[in-house]
């Protein structure tokens, strides 16, 4: 596609429950990284992927949070056992270099 | 681990010009980074600049690198009420990762 996909743009999820995050990056970009921005705070660093490399995955905050990327490009970031606290704008960014990493629109998750 | 500081908050006259500040830890930035997030929006790439650059000018935006400081500004030339939003500086780590500063809230009055 012509840019970074992300679905749902918005979740409303029950605390406890596990919530699916999906990112289509543009078709070739061999990076691929997950953000958290929480309301009026900056980018919080989740996850990188590059190429076949094993991911980064330094900045998720507890065991719950993972990340996997299939075949090179589609992303599924997975929250289980939601908290509160994991209610945020969960932003995915993708690049074909060192230069240019398009972002999504997000998705917005709530916890409830 | 990469540091990057902003000021959370400018406030500048329409017509005016906006210079927003940014500094950072790892010398080792290759691609410095200038974003721009309007309300409810994703992350709009403004513009970039490489490492051996010390000066980037794109139509109304001048970015200004001292390396040897490790600062980055972005000027904004004759700003416009749609140029109200949060800027973000980002900046490559010594491994290709991308680490954001906390934002530059700019707003414009009349």
């Amino acid at each position: 596609g012509a840019g970074v996909s992300q679905s749902p743009s918005n979740k409303v999820t029950e605390k406890g429950k596990d919530v699916e995050l999906r990112c289509d990056p543009i078709s070739g970009h061999t990076a691929l990284y997950w953000y958290r921005q929480s309301l009026g705070q900056g980018l919080e660093f989740l996850i990188y992927f590059q190429g076949n490399s094993a991911p980064d995955k330094s900045g998720l905050p507890s065991d719950r949070f993972s990340a996997e990327r299939t075949g090179g490009s589609v992303s599924t970031l997975t929250i289980q056992r939601t908290q509160q606290e994991d209610s945020a704008v969960y932003l995915c960014a993708s690049s074909a270099d060192t230069y240019g990493y398009t972002f999504g629109s997000g998705t917005r998750l709530t916890v409830v | 681990g990469e540091d990057v500081e902003q000021s959370l908050f400018l406030s500048v006259r329409e017509g005016d010009s906006s210079v927003i500040n940014c500094t950072y830890t790892d010398s080792s930035s290759t691609y410095l980074y200038w974003y721009k997030q309007e309300p409810g929006a994703g992350l709009q790439l403004l513009t970039y600049i490489f490492s051996n650059m010390d000066m980037k000018q794109d139509q109304r935006l001048t970015v200004l690198l001292n390396k040897k400081d490790k600062h980055l500004s972005l000027r904004i030339a004759d700003t416009q009420t749609g140029d109200s939003a949060i800027y973000f500086c980002a900046v490559t780590d010594s491994w290709g990762k991308l680490q954001f500063g906390a934002g530059t809230q700019v707003v414009v009055t009349p």
